[in-house]
């Protein structure tokens, strides 16, 4: 099982830029997970979805962030348009979502740098 | 609103002893409770676990200990070994609800 994979590893990009973070979750998981980490907030979840679906987003910061997962294997998170706040490190995270406790397995992370 | 608290940003232990990481909550429907353990440039890898039903459980050198009328739970680590240092995360989620709250990760040093 090749686990999580997240891409890029690294991006780095000018303010005002798209920026477009891409995750694959292991398959057979249905729950996909979009965190963000950074020194001062720590691990935050910024929206997750069941079955493709968004089930909660408040997480999103601002309008500027929208996430899509067209299919069960595929999910996409893109800040247009970047500012230098929104440098940190982006985690995708899947499970299986079956009922009871299922763990949250995590991609090795993209690390954002806005200039 | 911090519902899952780790207090202590960072611990320092020697090699061989037991490494004990804390962790307060506030919401009494946490009914399952991880820990992680995250290396720089890597993602949180999931440790061990402990459903509200229990107040032990036991993995090896990890035994997470659950006190719900404290609402507090406790990673224990014996014996410490350097390939331990790592941030470690607390975790909690409410029955029926996917999402998982964190804390805010306590860094722990192994000194050999």
């Amino acid at each position: 099982d090749a686990g999580v994979i997240q891409s890029p590893r690294h991006e780095v990009t000018e303010m005002g830029q798209e920026v477009t973070l891409r995750c694959k979750p292991i398959s057979g998981h249905n729950s996909l997970f979009w965190y963000r980490q950074t020194m001062m907030r720590g691990l935050e979840l910024l929206i997750y979805f069941n079955n493709n679906v968004p089930i909660d987003d408040s997480g999103m910061p601002e309008d500027r962030f929208s996430a899509k997962m067209p299919n069960a294997s595929f999910s996409t998170l893109k800040i247009q348009p970047s500012e230098p706040r929104d440098s940190a490190v982006y985690f995708c995270a899947s499970s299986s979502g079956a009922a009871g406790q299922e763990t949250q397995y995590f991609g090795p992370g993209t690390r954002l740098l806005v200039l | 609103d911090q519902q899952v608290k780790q207090n202590s940003p960072s611990l320092s232990v020697q090699e061989g002893r037991i490494s004990i990481l804390n962790c307060d909550y506030t919401n009494s429907m946490f009914d399952y409770f991880l820990w992680y353990k995250k290396y720089p440039a890597e993602g949180p890898t999931f440790l061990i676990s402990i459903s509200s039903i229990k107040d032990k459980n036991e993995d090896g050198r990890f035994t997470v200990f659950l006190n719900k009328s404290a609402k507090h739970l406790s990673l224990h680590i014996v014996p410490s070994q350097p390939g331990d240092s790592a941030v470690y995360f607390c975790a909690a989620r409410r029955d029926s609800n996917y999402q998982l709250i964190w804390g805010a990760g306590t860094k722990l040093i192994i000194k050999p």
